[in-house]
């Protein structure tokens, strides 16, 4: 079954430290990928998404991310943490299995900045 | 536009009672979507409409839980005979028709069930 895996359910950083958030993706065809960040009792706000075009993508608020499809992966980084980045963060992928639009979603991984 | 619009954002409702919630997509998004959310968890995908057709049901979707997106523009969730279970957070989002764009969030509806 097409899956995403996020590894690592909780990360710790220092503020000003680099940020690597781990995505792993099962899919026998090219999806689209996307990060979406949420803060404590909000919906999802988009980050930033993969839809075949360059390879490293640049998002809000300093995020990038690498698709790599030999590893089939798609990790979230930052180069300097900020104390307002603490949240959770999801990795979602669609177009595997239709072509709704819908997403099927990680466990997340929530981001802890220490000062 | 003021985005993805959900209400109520809370609800407390006590088991085996009804409960509906509403979402307003953003106006000219075609597509609208509902996810339920358990804590610590991504959201789950439960039903999917291309403006007033109900395209795609997960089998998440029990028979108690029934979506309408009358007209193409707004939605309810009903949930019948509400069970402890379900207790979560439930997402809207709505997209435009290219497979490309995002989903855009609303904030959600938190059910305690008690």
């Amino acid at each position: 079954a097409q899956s995403v895996t996020q590894l690592g359910s909780h990360v710790s950083v220092s503020e000003g430290a680099l940020v690597l958030l781990r995505c792993n993706y099962s899919s026998s065809v090219p999806p689209y990928l996307f990060w979406y960040v949420q803060y404590p009792n909000q919906g999802l706000q988009l980050l930033l998404k993969y839809t075949s075009a360059a390879t490293l993508v640049k998002g809000i608020n300093g995020f990038e991310a690498e698709f790599k499809k030999s590893e089939t992966s798609f990790h979230l980084t930052k180069p300097s943490a900020h104390m307002s980045d603490a949240a959770e963060y999801f990795c979602a992928v669609s177009g595997i299995t239709s072509n709704t639009g819908k997403l099927i979603f990680g466990q997340g991984t929530t981001l802890q900045v220490k000062p | 536009d003021t985005g993805v619009s959900q209400n109520p954002r809370h609800k407390i409702t006590k088991r085996g009672q009804n409960v509906t919630f509403r979402c307003d997509p953003i106006s000219e998004h075609n597509r609208l979507y509902w996810y339920r959310q358990t804590l610590g968890q991504g959201p789950e995908f439960l039903t999917y409409f291309q403006n007033e057709a109900q395209l795609e049901k997960s089998r998440l979707l029990s028979d108690r839980f029934s979506a309408e997106r009358p007209k193409g523009s707004f939605s309810t969730l009903e949930i019948q005979r509400t069970e402890q279970g379900d207790s979560a957070m439930y997402l809207c989002a709505s997209s435009a028709l290219a497979l490309t764009t995002e989903a855009f969030f609303g904030q959600g509806t938190r059910l305690t069930v008690v």
